[in-house]
């Protein structure tokens, strides 16, 4: 067991470029979630999967921001046209069904728009 | 709605001080409640968990009681180390709702020699 990786792990882009995200949960686990966190808050929920199904998304993740998870294993974040405000960290987290309520993060993205 | 409302910080202690880190939290039915901890440019690591009104959860030396009278799940550590600076955070997850955790908004602990 691995743990949760993400990739890339810094990402400085220039306003209006577009970025892709990638997270590679825990093997097992078949839930896989996505946050942001901004300099001093807490992550904030945007989107989670349930193998390949996108089930819930924030109000947060605008229609710049698309999640897929094809095959039920990794998943990738694309933001389109990025913004400044889209300067953030982006965390990826992962869950079995059977115990969905205990969530393990990966070490983050983040990302810097110019 | 969930909400979590965690003590302001940064939280200045002294090495082999004791810990306490207020966390309480809204919410309707049984969440389950957390305790993450944030070490400089990382991720969060899951620290402990109560999932049930009385439970206790504990690693590493720390530990918190889930109090449903007082809805409140506070992170306590008898004796605290250099290494343990960094943010925490109380989360909690509710099954009834959605399947996102909810965070405070983090506490810095900076622990000096």
């Amino acid at each position: 067991d691995t743990g949760v990786s993400q990739d890339p792990r810094h990402k400085i882009t220039k306003r209006g470029q577009n970025v892709t995200f990638r997270c590679d949960p825990i093997s097992e686990h078949n839930r896989l979630y996505w946050y942001r966190q901004t300099l001093g808050q807490g992550p904030e929920f945007l989107t989670y999967f349930q193998n390949e199904a996108q089930l819930e998304k924030s109000r947060l993740l605008s229609d710049r921001f698309s999640a897929e998870r094809p095959k039920g294993s990794f998943s990738t974040l694309e933001i389109q046209r990025t913004e400044q405000g889209d300067s953030a960290m982006y965390l990826c987290a992962s869950s079995s069904t059977s115990a969905r309520d205990t969530q393990y993060f990966g070490p983050g993205t983040r990302l810097t728009v110019l | 709605g969930n909400s979590v409302t965690q003590m302001e910080g940064p939280v200045t202690l002294s090495e082999e001080a004791f810990l306490t880190i207020n966390c309480t939290y809204t919410a309707t039915g049984y969440p389950s409640l957390f305790w993450y901890v944030q070490y400089p440019g990382e991720g969060l690591q899951l620290l402990l968990k109560a999932t049930k009104a009385d439970d206790k959860g504990s690693n590493k030396g720390f530990e918190a009681t889930y109090r449903k009278e007082t809805t409140s799940f506070h992170l306590e550590k008898g004796s605290v180390q250099v290494s343990d600076s960094a943010v925490y955070f109380c989360a909690l997850f509710n099954t009834g709702t959605a399947s996102k955790l909810t965070f405070g908004t983090g506490t810095r602990l900076q622990v000096t020699l």
